[in-house]
């Protein structure tokens, strides 16, 4: 079945150090891949996606880019700020195998110190 | 409402006892998806509606654990005789189930507590 697999956290880091958030996936067929973001007492919210092998995803600063030949999807930005703390979820869906819901990993907390 | 309204915010209830989680997804949006996200753990599909297509029950972890839509709107949770292991933030998500554009608008959760 599909799997989704993030680095643990919580990440912390000094306001504009490079972030990155690694991810990995499972899957059948070929997901589409997307990050989402939960801020501190909101929902859920899309950040970026990606429907096809090699494209990139980008959205405030960050991007991924779709690697099928390693299954990644890894997130990243070049200079974050306090701003950017939240819980980061990597996600898939595979609508060509009759599963339209998505497929979550665990999450990982992001804490940016000015 | 502009979002997905998710009724209530918390609910504490005793071990045994059933529970209702409302959710109200955003006008025009035909599919409507339950998540459950448990402390330290991802968020674990339960169920997901699409229409008047039968819905996809494969995440419901026991059959103590039901969800209906009424009218391609509204959804209810339903968790009957309760465990201490139900406890978890029950998130509900609604999207208009584009193939082109899946993104999914999130509600702000019901945080069960089973005592």
């Amino acid at each position: 079945g599909n799997s989704v697999t993030q680095m643990e956290g919580p990440v912390t880091l000094s306001e504009e150090a490079f972030l990155t958030i690694n991810c990995t996936y499972t899957a059948t067929g070929y997901p589409s891949l997307f990050w989402y973001v939960q801020y501190p007492g909101e929902g859920l919210q899309l950040l970026l996606k990606a429907t096809k092998a090699d494209d990139k995803g980008s959205n405030k600063g960050f991007e991924a880019t779709y690697r099928k030949e390693t299954t990644s999807f890894h997130l990243e930005k070049g200079s974050v700020q306090v701003s950017d703390s939240a819980v980061y979820f990597c996600a898939l869906s595979s609508p060509d195998t009759g599963r339209r819901a998505l497929t979550f990993g665990s999450g990982t907390r992001l804490q940016v110190q000015p | 409402g502009a979002g997905v309204s998710q009724s209530p915010s918390n609910k504490v209830t005793e071990k045994g006892k059933d529970v209702e989680l409302r959710c109200d997804p955003i006008s025009g949006h035909t599919a409507l998806y339950w998540y459950r996200q448990s402390l330290g753990q991802g968020l674990e599909f339960l169920i997901y509606f699409q229409g008047n297509s039968a819905p996809d029950k494969s995440g419901l972890p026991s059959d103590r654990f039901s969800a209906e839509r009424t009218g391609g709107s509204v959804s209810t949770l339903t968790i009957q005789r309760t465990q201490q292991e139900d406890s978890a933030v029950y998130l509900c998500a609604s999207s208009l189930d584009d193939l082109s554009d899946e993104k999914l608008f999130f509600g702000s959760g019901t945080q069960l507590s089973v005592l």
